[in-house]
């Protein structure tokens, strides 16, 4: 079976631009969430959504950050205008309820010069 | 205090001995206790799962839980090398089913 899937792996860009990070759940599962991973703050819930809903987005850092799960099997995660601080590895995680073992992607390493 | 606390290590065990990973959470309602492994550059990956009070064995991976003194633990039976990396625990909270991960314990076995 598929995993979870995000893309880019990989992405570097100047401070200012606009980022997108995509994820692919695992097929039937209800829930997906997104993480950022930082030395200094260790795995960071950002957002969570149930059934396509955003159920909880008060990890999400600033108005900089969205997210938006159009239908079960797409979510992006989208940073407008972009800032060094944001440099991290983002997680997209998907699970079969809010309350079970989460799978994760492989990531995405955001570079912002 | 911070939500769930784990011990940031590094915790070194010999190859071939138990080791033990401890995590304490705050939010007494909580339900729902995960072990997650992570190798260095990969991403975390699910060891182990335990909703009720007690032990819960898989392999030589065994979660232990006590909600009373707000706790749960993982043993590693007959550590090998392969077994290093960082542990983190994560805590499902009572309100609004928020996941929260602790910092992790970063785990050597030596050959």
């Amino acid at each position: 079976d598929a995993g979870v899937i995000q893309s880019p792996r990989h992405e570097v860009t100047e401070m200012g631009q606009e980022v997108t990070l995509r994820c692919k759940p695992i097929s039937g599962h209800n829930s997906l969430f997104w993480y950022r991973q930082t030395m200094m703050r260790g795995l960071e819930l950002l957002i969570y959504f149930n059934n396509n809903v955003p159920i909880d987005d008060s990890g999400m850092p600033e108005d900089r950050f969205s997210a938006k799960m159009p239908n079960a099997s797409f979510s992006t995660l989208k940073i407008q205008p972009s800032e060094p601080r944001d440099s991290a590895v983002y997680f997209c995680a998907s699970s079969l309820g809010p309350d079970q073992p989460q799978h994760f992607g492989d990531g995405t390493r955001l570079s912002i010069l | 205090q911070k939500e769930v606390e784990q011990n940031s290590g590094p915790l070194s065990v010999p190859e071939g001995a138990i080791a033990s990973l401890n995590c304490t959470y705050s939010d007494r309602g909580s339900q729902s206790f995960f072990w997650y492994r992570q190798y260095s550059g990969k991403s975390p990956e699910l060891i182990m799962f335990i909703y009720s009070n007690g032990d819960k064995e898989d392999g030589r991976f065994t979660a232990q839980l006590n909600k009373a003194s707000q706790y749960v633990s993982l043993l590693i039976r007959d550590s090998q090398p392969s077994d290093s990396a960082t542990y983190l625990c994560a805590v499902i909270n009572t309100g609004g089913f928020k996941t929260i991960f602790g910092a992790g314990t970063r785990l050597f076995v030596k050959a």
